[in-house]
């Protein structure tokens, strides 16, 4: 079952904050979230393992609401590298990543 | 040293061709993986392979068949290409609940 992410879409000015969300109608074990350039292969951000669980790197930091069933990932202060389509994938048990269709983030001067 | 490398990068073939790629880690993973991402960027996977077995086999065709020699190795099989092949594929790695590492791509172009 494929996550449902949204904004499909984000336009932001440089310093701007932004929330990405993902939900599932399935029970979730875990959530990832990667961001993939232009050309590029997609590179992990992080993953969370436990209900309620947030995680911070930088700038941009997720939480997990396992009740929910979903996963939001903020973007504070937004800096041009930040621009990027970000997917979520979500795993339910030893299966691998289904990945959501992706946010797109563009980020303006 | 590239942790995932992926080859061949770009790949154009007339229908009905049979092709390979090619995916090696060396990170020491486990687990490998094979996505197809299409023209709107949906990134689906298509098989993983964990310790040499197969443990998970998408529905996809059975013209697209992963072979893995050893632990380091995954590589994809696509006989009697058709255009809807084309799209870019993702080899990817993990170990345990660690975060996937992606090869850089290999874009196939089914003409």
């Amino acid at each position: 079952q494929q996550p449902v992410q949204s904004p499909q879409a984000v336009i932001l000015r440089e310093g701007e904050d932004a929330v990405i969300n993902c939900s599932s109608s399935k029970a979730l074990y875990s959530v990832h979230w990667y961001r993939q350039k232009h050309g590029e292969a997609p590179v992990f951000l992080m993953i969370l393992l436990k209900g309620g669980e947030q995680k911070g790197h930088e700038k941009i930091s997720a939480s997990f609401n396992e009740k929910k069933q979903q996963s939001s990932l903020y973007l504070t202060a937004s800096q041009l590298s930040y621009s990027g389509t970000y997917f979520c994938g979500t795993m339910r048990g030893a299966d691998g990543l289904t990945f959501g269709k992706g946010t797109h983030l563009i980020i303006q001067p | 040293d590239t942790a995932v490398s992926q080859t061949p990068k770009y790949l154009v073939t007339q229908m009905g061709n049979d092709k390979s790629i090619k995916c090696e880690q060396n990170l020491g993973h486990d687990t490998m993986y094979w996505y197809k991402q299409d023209s709107k960027k949906f990134l689906k996977i298509m098989f993983s392979y964990n310790n040499k077995e197969l443990i998970i086999n998408e529905t996809v065709p059975n013209r697209f068949s992963p072979k893995s020699p050893d632990k380091a190795h995954l590589n994809l099989h696509i006989n009697s290409l058709e255009l809807g092949d084309s799209a870019v594929y993702f080899c990817a790695s993990s170990q345990g609940f660690s975060g996937y590492t992606f090869g850089s791509g290999t874009r196939l172009t089914v003409v």
